[in-house]
C-alpha cells in the first residue's frame, strides 16, 4: 500500500546549522505531499505542502521540492534556530482521497 | 471556537472499561477526522465524517471503535471494553471540505492510558 519513510531522529544540531530530513513515499499514483510539524504541547501542523512534480512547498525558510523520479520530498532549511525543535512528519494523500498517510516523524533537537 | 477543542486531555482507564472522547471542531468545518497515534508512530486514520455520516470508517481497528457526529459539529470516539493495546493519542482534525483540497486542523489531541 500507500506509505511514507523518514529519517529516524532524534536529529540534533547546533544554531543556524543546515538541516535536511529525508523522506521518501511509495504510492500507486501521484499523491499530494505534505510536511507537518508538532510543537511541544501543541496539536500538529501543516509546514509546507506540494500537490505535483518538481512544485517547491515552503514555509517559515523551510523548503522541500517533490521529485517523482526519486520519489522523495526532502525537507531542508539553511539555519535552524531553538524555536525549530519539533517533531516533523512527512505525509501524502492520494487524489481524491480523504485520508492522509503519515510517516513515524522526526524529532529535531536545536541546541542554542 | 478558534481552534478544534478536545477532552479529555488525558484520560486514565482500566482494561474493559468503556470510554468516551470528545472532539470541537472550528465552527463551519463540515469535515471532522479521527486518528491514533501510538508512542514512536506517525498517526493513523481512523474515521472520516462528511457533515453528519461517517464518509470513511475504514481505520477503525474493530468494532469495538464506534465514532458519532450527530448534529454536524461536536464528534464523540466510543472505545468499548478497551484494551491495553488502545492506549495512544487520540486526534482530532477539521477542515472545511475532504483533506486532499483543505488544510486539516488538528487539535492537541487526547492521550489515553489503559491499564
Amino acid at each position: 500500500g500507500d506509505s511514507v519513510t523518514q529519517m529516524e531522529g532524534p536529529v540534533t544540531l547546533s544554531e543556524e546549522a543546515f538541516l535536511t530530513i529525508n523522506c521518501t513515499y511509495t504510492a500507486t499514483g501521484y499523491p499530494s505531499l505534505f510536511w507537518y510539524v508538532q510543537y511541544p504541547g501543541e496539536g500538529l501542523q501543516l509546514l509546507l505542502k506540494a500537490t505535483k512534480a518538481d512544485d517547491k512547498g515552503s514555509n517559515k525558510g523551510f523548503e522541500a521540492t517533490y521529485r517523482k523520479e526519486t520519489t522523495s520530498f526532502h525537507l531542508e532549511k539553511g539555519s535552524v534556530q531553538v524555536s525549530d525543535s519539533a517533531v516533523y512528519f512527512c505525509a501524502l494523500i492520494m487524489n481524491r482521497d480523504d485520508k492522509i498517510i503519515f510517516g513515524k516523524g522526526t524529532r529535531l533537537h536545536i541546541l542554542p | 471556537g478558534a481552534g478544534v477543542s478536545q477532552t479529555p486531555s488525558n484520560k486514565v482507564t482500566e482494561k474493559g472499561k468503556y470510554v468516551e472522547l470528545r472532539c470541537d471542531p472550528i465552527s463551519g468545518h463540515t469535515a471532522l477526522y479521527w486518528y491514533r497515534q501510538s508512542l514512536g508512530q506517525g498517526p493513523e486514520f481512523l474515521i472520516y465524517f462528511q457533515g453528519t455520516g461517517a464518509a470513511d470508517d475504514s481505520g477503525l481497528p474493530n468494532d469495538r471503535f464506534f465514532a458519532v457526529r450527530p448534529e454536524g459539529s461536536v464528534s464523540t470516539l466510543k472505545i468499548q471494553r478497551t484494551e491495553r493495546g488502545d492506549s495512544a493519542v487520540y486526534l482530532c482534525a477539521s477542515s472545511l471540505g475532504y483533506s486532499g483540497a483543505n488544510v486539516l486542523t488538528f487539535g492537541a489531541g487526547s492521550r489515553l492510558t489503559v491499564l
